[in-house]
């Protein structure tokens, strides 16, 4: 079994402002099966990127996804007041990592 | 437009048993892989169970031998069948539909607490 570890745990950034989070898997996945996920409390996940790097339908360009092997990076250019929740990367549409939580600073 | 709509959550008691399911529009059912995932109180998502369109199944560790996913075509309905409930069982489950490489939809998600 994968597991994906994710980091950090928590980020706390201001608006405007640029995230990177990291999601690392414990052995090589491939890029096709790595997509990113946004939840907020009380609402359901929402599909952000998937194979690593494509942006799901609707989703702003300020998020942008990279990575091979086992590390991958969600990146956040611009952080919108909308933006802050927590972030899932997940592989094979099974594991999931821990979460990172992006707080307002 | 695609929608999945969860229903049958409650309080259930230790040992129990319950019957999710997922109700799903503007899509056929067995076309998609289609997914069962929870989130416990205070946890992250965590995946429980997927079955494939070709219809095989596969479950996390936690929940193998006691939960059981199955769909029905003719009804757009996806189930999760669970027993033996433990406490750590208690979580919003959601159903979710995609692929291998990504869960493109979610229903909103359904509560259930097992306890005495």
């Amino acid at each position: 079994e994968i597991v994906l570890t994710q980091s950090p745990g928590t980020l706390s950034l201001s608006p405007g402002e640029r995230a990177t989070l990291s999601c690392r898997a414990s052995q090589s996945v491939s890029s096709s099966y790595v997509a990113w996920y946004q939840h907020k409390p009380g609402q359901a996940p929402r599909l952000l990127i998937y194979s690593a790097s494509h942006r799901a339908t609707g989703i702003p360009d300020r998020f942008s996804g990279s990575g091979s092997g086992t590390d991958f990076t969600l990146t956040i250019s611009r952080l919108e007041p909308e933006d802050f929740a927590v972030y899932y990367c997940q592989e094979h549409s099974s594991s999931f990592g821990q979460g990172t939580k992006l707080e307002i600073k | 437009e695609e929608q999945l709509v969860e229903s049958g959550g409650g309080l259930v008691q230790p040992g129990g048993s319950l019957r999710l399911s997922c109700a799903v529009s503007g899509f056929i059912v067995s076309s998609k892989y289609m997914s069962w995932v929870r989130q416990a109180p205070g946890k992250g998502l965590e995946w429980v169970s997927i079955i494939y369109s070709l219809g095989d199944t596969h479950y996390a560790a936690s929940v193998k031998g006691r939960f059981t996913i199955s769909r029905d075509d003719s009804k757009s309905m996806l189930y999760l069948q669970m027993s033996n409930l433990r406490a750590e069982d208690t979580a919003v489950y959601y159903c979710a539909r995609g692929d291998l490489t990504m869960m493109q939809d979610w229903g909103q998600g359904t509560l259930v607490t097992v306890s005495s």
